[in-house]
């Protein structure tokens, strides 16, 4: 059974903190790797999709960064705001298939 | 506003029922999905549609029926379910295989089911 290890499991800060969270993977047989984020009663979103060791990509005051060779994936949010609030999910794709394996997410509350 | 529309939001339903779940996108997506969500934990993987034809069953249990009539329209039928099927059921599309292979899903807003 493959395992996506989130961590933490929740997280709160201060408005204007910046912060980051964990995603590991199995380190064999890697295809991609995705972040989503998910507002309550909203549908997730996609933040990105990272493929190559090394590859670091940011949006906006979001960046996250990938290392295929050990298996985890980092997801910053400089300054958060309390718009930032949501769980973050990662999931990871092993092959060409449609496949996607979901982490529980960390769930980040900024207070203002 | 989410590009995957997912009908009805919310369905309460009785074991001996049947019923139906949709979801429908118009941006030309050839891949769609559906995810079973239960509270605190991740979203699995139900079944992959794959330009109209199925591609992946996670064995799911017959009483969940999938059906693609079109690139756009993706249901679940759903008969003699379950209590521990109560969930919220997300369907996702993306663009399809090739050099689409990575890009990311599109998710709709769940359909949050409860079975009596």
């Amino acid at each position: 059974i493959l395992n996506v290890e989130q961590s933490p499991q929740s997280l709160h800060v201060q408005e204007g903190d910046s912060t980051n969270f964990t995603c590991s993977f199995p380190s064999s047989n890697f295809y991609a790797l995705h972040w989503y984020r998910w507002e309550t009663a909203k549908s997730p979103e996609a933040l990105f999709v990272m493929t190559l060791n090394g590859d670091e990509k940011k949006k906006g005051r979001i960046s996250a960064t990938l290392n295929t060779k050990e298996g985890y994936s980092y997801l910053y949010i400089k300054g958060s705001q309390p718009e930032d609030s949501a769980t973050y999910l990662c999931a990871f794709r092993m092959d060409s298939s449609y496949k996607l394996i979901f982490g529980s997410g960390t769930r980040l509350l900024v207070r203002p | 506003d989410t590009e995957v529309t997912q009908t009805p939001k919310h369905l309460v339903m009785g074991m001996t029922n049947k019923k139906s779940l949709k979801c429908e996108q118009h941006m030309g997506h050839r891949a769609m999905y559906w995810y079973k969500q239960k509270a605190k934990k991740p979203p699995e993987l139900m079944f992959v549609y794959s330009y109209e034809k199925l591609s992946i069953n996670e064995s799911v249990p017959s009483r969940f029926s999938p059906e693609c009539p079109n690139s756009s329209l993706l249901n679940l039928h759903l008969h003699a379910l379950q209590p521990e099927d109560s969930a919220l059921y997300l369907c996702a599309s993306s663009q399809g295989r090739g050099q689409f292979s990575n890009q990311p899903q599109h998710f709709g807003d769940g359909t949050r089911l409860s079975i009596l």
